[in-house]
């Protein structure tokens, strides 16, 4: 099973700022890896995927990076709509594991 | 628009079973692989399994494998997740999840989810 490393565990920012969030895998994903958006009481929301194509309706302020062990997700800009927890998951065979989650809170 | 809608979530006791289900519409269910996926209380994302487009390719997450079936019926754009054996752990929200495109691995719509307690 790959292992998913998410860091930081949390991000204090305040809106305008530049979030960046590392996902690291125990092993190669390729460029198999997504990342989503969770709100408390929502649906995860799909922000990229193939580690830097940004989905359908995504604002350009989200972008994605990496390829084989190391990820980043970049956040432009924070919205208030942005704080939220972020998930990095892998998809190159199952099980297709989540990492633990970044927390974006605002400062 | 695509609409994914569990059902069948509620109180049981550990040991015991239920059945999930995931009403799709707005796409053609059967071209698509779906996912299930859960969220424990105060915990993160947790994939379970998934069923390819034709049903033959199934996989599940070490901790429900054994225990848990993943099933389609496209002639009722449906997903099902039968769930047995359950215990207080299994306690969680559980969402359903369609692949993005064909054969691709992330998914793009998810339902609203519906909540399974494990308690006695």
């Amino acid at each position: 099973e790959i292992v998913l490393t998410q860091s930081p565990a949390s991000l204090s920012l305040s809106p305008g700022e530049r979030a960046t969030l590392s996902c690291g895998a125990s092993q190669s994903v390729a460029t198999s890896l997504a990342w989503y958006q969770k709100k408390p009481g929502q649906a995860p929301r799909l922000l990229i995927y193939d580690a830097s194509d940004r989905a359908t309706g995504i604002p350009d302020r989200f972008s994605g990076s990496g390829s084989g062990t190391d990820f980043t997700l970049t956040i432009n800009g924070l919205e208030p709509e942005d704080f939220a927890v972020y998930y990095c998951q892998h998809y190159i065979y199952p099980p297709r594991t989540f990492g633990q989650g970044t927390k974006v809170e605002i400062k | 628009e695509v609409q994914l809608v569990e059902s069948g979530g509620g109180l049981v006791q550990p040991g015991g079973s239920l059945r999930l289900s995931c009403a799709a519409s707005g796409f053609t269910f059967s071209s698509y692989a779906m996912n299930w996926v859960r969220q424990a209380p105060g915990k993160g994302l947790e994939w379970l399994s998934v069923i390819s487009g034709n049903g033959r390719a199934i996989f599940y997450a070490d901790s429900v494998r054994g225990r848990f079936t993943i099933s389609r019926d496209d002639s009722k754009n449906t997903v099902y997740l039968q769930m047995n054996s359950l215990r207080a752990e299994d306690t969680a929200i559980y969402y359903c999840a369609k692949a993005t495109r064909y054969g691709s691995g992330d998914t793009d719509s998810w339902g609203r989810g519906t909540l399974v307690t494990v308690s006695s």
